[in-house]
């Protein structure tokens, strides 16, 4: 069972359209990741966030990307303007509590951009 | 950028039979980690590898890292039909600083097994 929640399972919008993606760490932690899978691809970093603060982001991350941390637990990706290149899994992840940076990823969140 | 690559991109074993997967860094890396997706399911952490030239064992899985940092293999001995799954490689360039929690992923290796 992962200790990252992520709502939707499933989210299908039009082109052009804004989605948030909502990721809840079960218990209280300070870095998150979101990486994305396109179907049947590789899976690609998009963003850490540590703090509260963006720590890096990927050259896919561009300015129709945000994250935040609204109320200090969830923890939102924000599309402004999708596109159809858009669809793909998007994986939370959190950093495991000691040593090296392993991850334990969420069950994700299908985008679909039709 | 930093790029690791993955092969096979498929392998197809019976039931029984020896698997290995390689992965290749262009960058010597601070360490690299193994994981595995199940079909529709999420990465899983399998093992992470940090020295040179490391090898670990987790039952049937063997995991090695070069002396280089720069590749590593994932041996599984007597698939079962429960290793089905892809299994992906993840290198870290830097485990400090900025790029902490930044994995650059293999493409994986798609694991069948005929029973």
């Amino acid at each position: 069972e992962p200790e990252v929640t992520q709502t939707p399972s499933h989210q299908v919008t039009q082109m052009g359209q804004e989605v948030i993606l909502r990721c809840v760490p079960i218990s209280n932690h300070l870095y998150f990741y979101w990486y994305r899978q396109i179907l049947g691809q590789k899976v690609e970093f998009l963003v850490s966030f540590y703090n509260n603060e963006i720590s890096e982001k990927s050259e896919i991350f561009d300015d129709q990307f945000s994250v935040e941390r609204p109320d200090g637990s969830n923890f939102t990706l924000k599309i402004r303007s999708t596109k159809l290149e858009d669809s793909a899994m998007y994986f939370c992840a959190r950093k495991a509590p000691q040593g090296f940076p392993t991850l334990h990823f969420g069950n994700g969140t299908r985008l679909t951009v039709t | 950028g930093q790029q690791v690559m993955q092969i096979p991109q498929y392998q197809h074993v019976q039931e029984g039979e020896d698997f290995t997967t390689y992965c290749n860094s262009s960058t010597t890396l601070s360490n690299i980690q193994w994981y595995k997706q199940r079909p529709g399911g999420h990465p899983v952490f399998l093992i992470q590898l940090v020295k040179s030239g490391e090898v670990k064992k987790q039952k049937r899985l063997t995991f090695q890292f070069g002396e280089a940092k720069k590749n590593s293999s994932l041996h599984i001995t007597a698939t079962q039909t429960t290793d089905v799954g892809t299994y992906f490689c993840a290198g870290v360039l830097d485990a400090g600083g900025t790029s902490y929690g930044k994995l650059t992923f293999g493409q994986g290796t798609i694991l069948t097994v005929h029973p």
